[in-house]
């Protein structure tokens, strides 16, 4: 069975930084992209970015509105993805998800990031 | 960045009903489209892919059509679990882009 399961949320005070963990199981991890989307209170889903597979170049794409802030990064020999999120704002307050693949097919069930003072 | 227009907004409908939702792209995105259904607190899960293919475990009520620019989403006869918030998702171009979601509630 697929499985992805986001950890690291909490609450941070802006300007701060957190990394989510995305730990994976039930696939070949070094297979697949692996994205993330976060859904801020109240409001749709927002594409974050994504990181290829290895045999893609392990490269990553994001969303103008954290590039430069976050890094997407993965580890596959732990079947781990991260997002390592610096700078935090007030408008990153939001539930985030891993999805695998970049065109998040499974998802995980999120974690909540809070920023504010 | 490629603007994802999707509507309504929100749909009030009853049990048996047939819905529609629209997504229109603002540009050509072939047919990299996927939707998702979403409930509260869960994680929001594919229904379909390459707009038109039915993930593997949906109920064949769910049904996608479109390329290019217009999308649908179809459900031919809502059953008490499909009250949800909807969405589609460009993956032609970066940034990718959800459209603004469409809730769908009980009548």
């Amino acid at each position: 069975e697929v499985q992805l399961v986001e950890s690291g949320g909490g609450l941070v005070q802006p300007g701060r930084s957190l990394r989510l963990s995305c730990t994976t199981s039930g696939f070949t991890f070094g297979d697949f992209a692996v994205s993330w989307v976060r859904r801020p209170p109240g409001k749709g889903l927002e594409w974050v970015g994504f990181i290829r597979n290895k045999a893609y170049g392990g490269t990553t794409e994001y969303a103008a509105s954290v590039k430069g802030r976050f890094t997407i990064s993965r580890d596959d020999s732990k079947s781990i993805a991260y997002l390592q999120m610096n700078s935090l704002e007030t408008e990153d307050t939001a539930v985030y998800y891993c999805a695998r693949d970049q065109r998040a097919e499974y998802w995980g069930q999120g974690t909540l990031v809070t920023v504010s003072s | 960045d490629i603007q994802m227009t999707q509507s309504p907004s929100s749909l009030s409908a009853s049990v048996g009903d047939r819905v529609t939702i629209t997504c229109r792209a603002s540009q050509g995105i072939r047919n990299d489209l996927g939707w998702y259904q979403q409930k509260p607190g869960k994680a929001p899960k594919r229904l379909i892919y390459a707009a038109s293919s039915l993930q593997r475990g949906v109920p064949s009520r769910f049904s996608g059509s479109g390329s290019g620019t217009e999308f649908t989403l179809t459900i031919s006869s809502l059953q008490p679990e499909d009250f949800a918030t909807y969405y589609c998702l460009q993956h032609n171009t970066y940034p990718y882009t959800f459209g603004q979601g469409t809730k769908l509630e009980i009548k």
